[in-house]
């Protein structure tokens, strides 16, 4: 099983429609939660921290559930801009360090 | 400078040959990552130096990949004998851990490099 797992898609959704993303992760001593975006041929860029709370940007929602070990990316209103890939990832300590492990991500197409 | 800079953008090599991909990260970060990626596929971790501590290599998948980082700055990373499965897109990132003790690492943000395109013949 890998640690960091997410439905590669795609979702394909309309302009203007809500659309969810999950992302669950096995490792229990996960501490950090971040989501990112990855346009075609480009590199990762940092969507939004993820935390406990759950944490709102605009119309995005990201939303974190220990008990379950699960992280959620809500986008409403969707826009054709907010086609990508969205990276889950997440962050335990490892030794000195920390141990960054992204899940394969998911794809979103919106249409007109 | 003012973002992670790799070279070059673009590797074509002969099979059984050895390259070198560079990576100069922000300055002043302290820990450096490198990933690849595969055409369609998730970030594949390979190798993370954090400050002095000795790297942790454990995704390197085979003895032909290694990598070093010296004076805390600019990291190589090289392929031996390169196979037609190393084909890929090499990302390197760094990121500057805000936060120490317990709670170090817990708010790190990523920044990435645009990566190397290896293709190997």
């Amino acid at each position: 099983r890998k640690e960091v797992e997410q439905d590669p898609g795609p979702f394909n959704v309309p302009e203007g429609a809500t659309v969810a993303f999950n992302c669950t992760y096995s490792n229990s001593a996960s501490q950090s939660f971040f989501w990112y975006r990855q346009d075609c041929r480009k590199e990762p860029k940092l969507l939004m921290s993820v935390y406990s709370s759950g944490n709102e940007d605009g119309r995005f929602t990201a939303q974190l559930n220990r008990a379950s070990q699960y992280i959620s990316l809500l986008i409403r209103d969707s826009k054709l801009s907010d086609s990508a890939t969205y990276l889950c990832v997440v962050n335990r300590l490892e030794g000195a360090g920390n141990m960054l492990t992204f899940g394969g991500g998911t794809r979103l197409m919106v249409k007109p | 400078g003012a973002g992670v800079s790799q070279s070059p953008s673009n590797k074509v090599t002969e099979k059984g040959k050895d390259v070198e991909l560079r990576c100069d990260p922000i300055s002043g970060h302290t820990a450096l990552y490198w990933y690849r990626q595969s055409l369609g596929q998730g970030l594949e971790f390979l190798i993370y130096f954090q400050g002095n501590s000795a790297p942790d290599k454990s995704g390197l998948p085979s003895d032909r990949f290694s990598a070093e980082r010296t004076g805390g700055s600019v990291s190589t990373l090289t392929i031996q004998r390169t196979q037609q499965e190393d084909s890929a897109v090499y990302l390197c990132a760094s990121s500057l851990v805000t936060q120490t003790g317990w709670f170090r690492g817990a708010f790190e943000k990523l920044f990435f490099g645009s990566g190397t395109q290896l293709s190997v013949l």
